[in-house]
């Protein structure tokens, strides 16, 4: 069965970096393209990031732009998100969700992981 | 302000039938296919309908969707206590190049 895993959360202080990390098994990771999306306490969901299956698309969301890189290792069916500059605002669960398709724009979320939380705080 | 507007609440008595709105644009809506997502308390969201009104196994028929023009609805008929959760939309923005989703919409079951 799919299967997401993300790990990498904490407490971290403002300015600093994070490097969020989203374990797939399950199925053929190198086939479909991966997001993060994420969710500030009692917010709603906010999209970040995509990459394509073969890493060769991606786009971000304009409020994260500049700060986060998303990349992934198909040899070790891993998608990371790093999060620079980190601000009060990027606290938050963030998810990692398959997309059901290889391509970045055409599909939809069909599996969710659990999330993990960062808390950005001095 | 998101780019996809949603009523931020919804109410019904159990066995009635509730809509949900999601509202968009030329951009998105107006020319790309319309998901929806369920999040119960303390949990990750789930896909509930893709593709504007497809449901993913395992999905009850009493949840539906639909599309017209720059607007699309999920209803949700014969309403149960397991239903209360958030109700999300998403679409692909082509102006924004990114993916878009409602502020969503809290559902609860009177």
């Amino acid at each position: 069965q799919v299967q997401l895993v993300e790990s990498g959360g904490g407490v971290v202080q403002p300015g600093r970096s994070l490097r969020l990390s989203c374990a797939a098994s399950g199925f053929t990771f190198n086939s479909f393209a991966m997001h993060w999306v994420r969710q500030a306490p009692g917010k709603g969901l906010e999209w970040v990031a995509v990459m394509s299956y073969d890493g060769s698309t991606k786009y971000y969301a304009d409020s994260v732009k500049g700060r986060v890189t998303v990349s992934r290792d198909n040899s070790k069916n891993t998608l990371d998100l790093e999060v620079s500059s980190l601000r009060d605002e990027d606290t938050g669960v963030y998810y990692c969700a398959r997309d059901s398709d290889y391509h970045v724009t055409a599909g939809y979320k069909d599996y969710w992981g659990q999330g993990t939380q960062v808390i950005v705080s001095s | 302000q998101s780019v996809l507007t949603q009523p931020p609440s919804a109410s019904g008595a159990p066995g009635q039938r509730v809509t949900i709105s999601c509202s968009g644009s030329s951009s998105n809506i107006g020319r790309k296919t319309v998901n929806w997502y369920q999040q119960l308390p303390g949990t990750a969201p789930k896909l509930l309908l893709y593709s504007d009104n497809q449901r993913p196994s395992g999905v009850p028929d009493r949840f539906s969707g639909s599309k017209s023009g720059t607007s699309a609805s999920l209803a949700v008929s014969g309403l149960q206590s397991e239903d209360e959760a958030d109700y999300y939309c998403a679409t692909w923005d082509d102006s924004l190049s990114a993916w878009v989703f409602g502020g969503g919409t809290r559902l609860t079951v009177l």
